[in-house]
């Protein structure tokens, strides 16, 4: 099994102020297609979680680009630009590479 | 617009059985992967169990042997057949879709969750 590991836990932020949050997986997502097979998602209070990024660094469709994944390998992050005050929530990273697997989840707070 | 509907959940004694149903519209139900993940109180998010739009099956290992997945594509209706169920297995179950395969990625619509207790 993939091991997903999230860093920090919990994340406090000014509106529009910079966020990232760290994903490592314990053994490289690289495919032999090319492809590197991370997802992340957000879920808001009281709602099911939604795909905001997949394969490590494509938006899904209407996800603001103030969002942005990056890394590689076993490495990644997600990033936001400016947070607002609706990015609370829990973000996860999964890795789709085999059985899937999530990340504990880091949870963010707007100050 | 793609829709996920959950149901069959409730409140069943430790050793018991339930059946989910994950209820789809909105997109070719037939040719999509398709998945179970759990959430119990508090805590984050756990994969379960998914079926290809070819029938490949996958189970997380802490299901295997207890859970089943299938679909019924003449109604588009997604399964899962839970026995032998466990204190640890009460949660909030969501169905998703995944957006391609292979391998599959991307659980791009996801259902509201329907409620499993298991306690006696």
């Amino acid at each position: 099994e993939i091991v997903m590991t999230q860093s920090p836990l919990s994340l406090s932020v000014t509106p529009g102020e910079p966020a990232s949050i760290s994903c490592r997986s314990s053994q490289s997502l690289l495919h032999s297609n090319g492809n590197t097979y991370l997802d992340w998602y957000l879920q808001k209070p009281g709602q099911p979680p939604q795909l905001l990024i997949y394969l490590g660094s494509t938006r899904a469709s209407g996800v603001p680009d103030r969002f942005s994944g990056s890394g590689s390998g076993t490495d990644f992050i997600l990033k936001i630009s400016r947070v607002e005050a609706e990015d609370a929530g829990i973000y996860y990273c999964m890795q789709a590479l085999q059985v899937w697997t999530f990340g504990q989840g880091t949870k963010v707070e707007i100050k | 617009e793609v829709q996920l509907v959950e149901s069959g959940g409730g409140l069943v004694q430790p050793g018991g059985s339930l059946r989910l149903s994950c209820v789809a519209s909105g997109f070719r139900f037939s040719s999509s992967a398709l998945t179970w993940v759990r959430q119990a109180p508090g805590r984050g998010l756990e994969y379960v169990s998914t079926i290809s739009g070819d029938n490949y099956i996958y189970n997380a290992d802490s299901v295997k042997g207890r859970f089943t997945i299938s679909r019924d594509n003449s109604k588009n209706t997604l399964y899962l057949q839970m026995n032998s169920l466990r204190a640890e297995d009460t949660a909030l179950y969501y169905c998703a879709k995944f957006d391609s395969c292979y391998p599959c990625w991307g659980m791009d619509a996801w259902g509201q969750g329907t409620s499993v207790t298991v306690s006696s």
